[in-house]
């Protein structure tokens, strides 16, 4: 379909081991967004892609976490050393302009990512 | 940075009746405030949207209000049905307009 897809859409890993996650967003959208969802929290706002770079990794929440994108298209979560508060549902969305306020964010369905 | 509060966290309505949904937000430079909805496991989808020089927006059975003076914007629906059950989440950009902090979600449940 034309939806922003995600994958792995689960991902079970054991504390101590790094995850990939990738995010494919709608073709021709210039915006890139990574949210992670735990249960009770809502969506925390990880990461903003305008393009190839990132105005915004203010959500960070620390230097185990980064985030790429090339060829201003797909975008690659990496979480090194996983603990277990790192469990979560991992959303990325995409919107055709940059800045939150200029339209719709287009969500995937997720990567749901388990740290045993 | 921006804070986003919503209320109430879980809300069962018999079908038929309306249901409301209260965000407040802190940043006053916001200016921007949409709602989502979240079936399970699905991810989150616009449902409607209402800028800051807006009082009040509607879409069929659904309408959104703002308050900018106190800082509050409201979700209306009315003649609820059971496919309106879902998670409601409702944001407001950030002071620099590059991301949008949202609430921890309403989830809504609709009884036939």
């Amino acid at each position: 379909g034309a939806g922003v897809s995600q994958s792995p859409s689960n991902k079970v890993t054991e504390k101590g081991k790094d995850v990939e996650l990738r995010c494919d967003p709608i073709s021709g959208h210039t915006a890139l967004y990574w949210y992670r969802q735990s249960l009770g929290q809502g969506l925390e706002f990880l990461i903003y892609f305008q393009g190839n770079s990132a105005p915004d990794k203010s959500g960070l929440p620390s230097d185990r976490f980064s985030a790429e994108r090339t060829g201003g298209s797909v975008s690659t979560l990496t979480i090194q050393r996983t603990q277990q508060e790192d469990s979560a549902v991992y959303l990325c969305a995409s919107s055709l302009w940059g800045g939150a306020n200029t339209g719709e964010l287009f969500f995937g369905e997720g990567s749901r990512l388990t740290v045993l | 940075g921006e804070n986003v509060e919503q209320h109430p966290s879980t809300l069962s309505v018999q079908e038929g009746d309306s249901a409301v949904i209260k965000c407040t937000y802190s940043d006053s430079a916001s200016n921007y405030f949409p709602w989502y909805k979240q079936e399970l496991g699905k991810g989150p989808q616009l449902i409607i949207d209402i800028r800051s020089n807006v009082g009040e927006k509607k879409d069929q059975r659904i309408a959104v209000t703002l308050n900018k003076t106190a800082k509050h914007f409201s979700l209306h629906i009315t003649e609820t049905q059971p496919e309106d059950s879902a998670v409601y989440f409702c944001a407001a950009t950030n002071s620099g307009y590059s991301t949008l902090t949202f609430g921890k979600g309403t989830m809504l449940l609709v009884s036939p």
